[in-house]
């Protein structure tokens, strides 16, 4: 069947601007996660949502990112004023059920570039 | 502090040798999950064994078999008869008991090249 899938592969923006980042779940998980990974660093959590409410935020650095799951499915993080530190690869992944249970399931990532 | 430690940034090894990666862990939490993931050159994290604290026996999966040492919070990845393909990062993640959250903690990696 179908894995995470990300949307777009690869991004470059100028900073300052708005970016949106996009994530596709594997059908019928509930859980999914977002995460950022620098250069040369295992990647760093951001959010976690189960259903459509994010369970856990303590993740995003700041007020400029925010994210969105609003039926419980695709979820687009949001970046607004973008710095030049925002650039890195996200990371998407799901998992089927309840928190503390299974493996989570990574996409292929978004690489986000700020000029 | 840090909560994974994988202190070997790079690791060589023959074809059909077998390769233990290190991974140390630091939690307070007495339920507790490691995970490894592998990452190639592609970028796509892949799940490969899985360790739960209160499992008694060290978790395999296939040639993937995890060296869980609870009183030394050591999680250490072997992979056996070493192939080609598995040269790529590895890392080693922990997640913690708390069911208000699902994060997955990961160390920095280890690269592993494995040479003819």
């Amino acid at each position: 069947g179908a894995g995470v899938s990300q949307t777009p592969s690869n991004k470059v923006t100028e900073k300052g601007k708005y970016v949106e980042l996009r994530c596709d779940p594997i059908s019928g998980h509930t859980a999914l996660y977002w995460y950022r990974q620098s250069l040369g660093q295992g990647p760093e959590f951001l959010i976690y949502f189960q259903g459509t409410g994010a369970a856990d935020d303590s993740g995003l650095p700041n007020d400029r990112f925010f994210a969105v799951r609003p039926e419980g499915s695709v979820s687009t993080l949001k970046i607004q004023r973008t710095e030049r530190g925002d650039s890195a690869v996200y990371l998407c992944a799901s998992s089927p059920g309840l928190a503390g249970e299974g493996e989570q399931f990574f996409g292929p990532g978004t690489r986000l570039t700020v000029l | 502090a840090q909560k994974i430690t994988q202190t070997q940034p790079g690791m060589f090894v023959q074809e059909k040798e077998a390769v233990t990666l290190d991974c140390t862990y630091d939690t307070s939490d007495p339920s507790y999950g490691l995970f490894w993931y592998k990452q190639p050159s592609s970028g796509e994290m892949i799940f490969l064994i899985y360790q739960g604290s209160y499992d008694q026996q060290n978790a395999t999966e296939g040639r993937y078999s995890l060296n869980f040492q609870k009183a030394r919070k050591s999680a250490n990845l072997v992979i056996s008869a070493s192939q080609l393909g598995d040269s790529a990062m590895y890392f080693c993640a922990m997640r913690e008991g708390s069911y208000n959250t699902d994060k997955l903690i990961f160390g920095t990696g280890t690269r592993l090249q494995v040479f003819p």
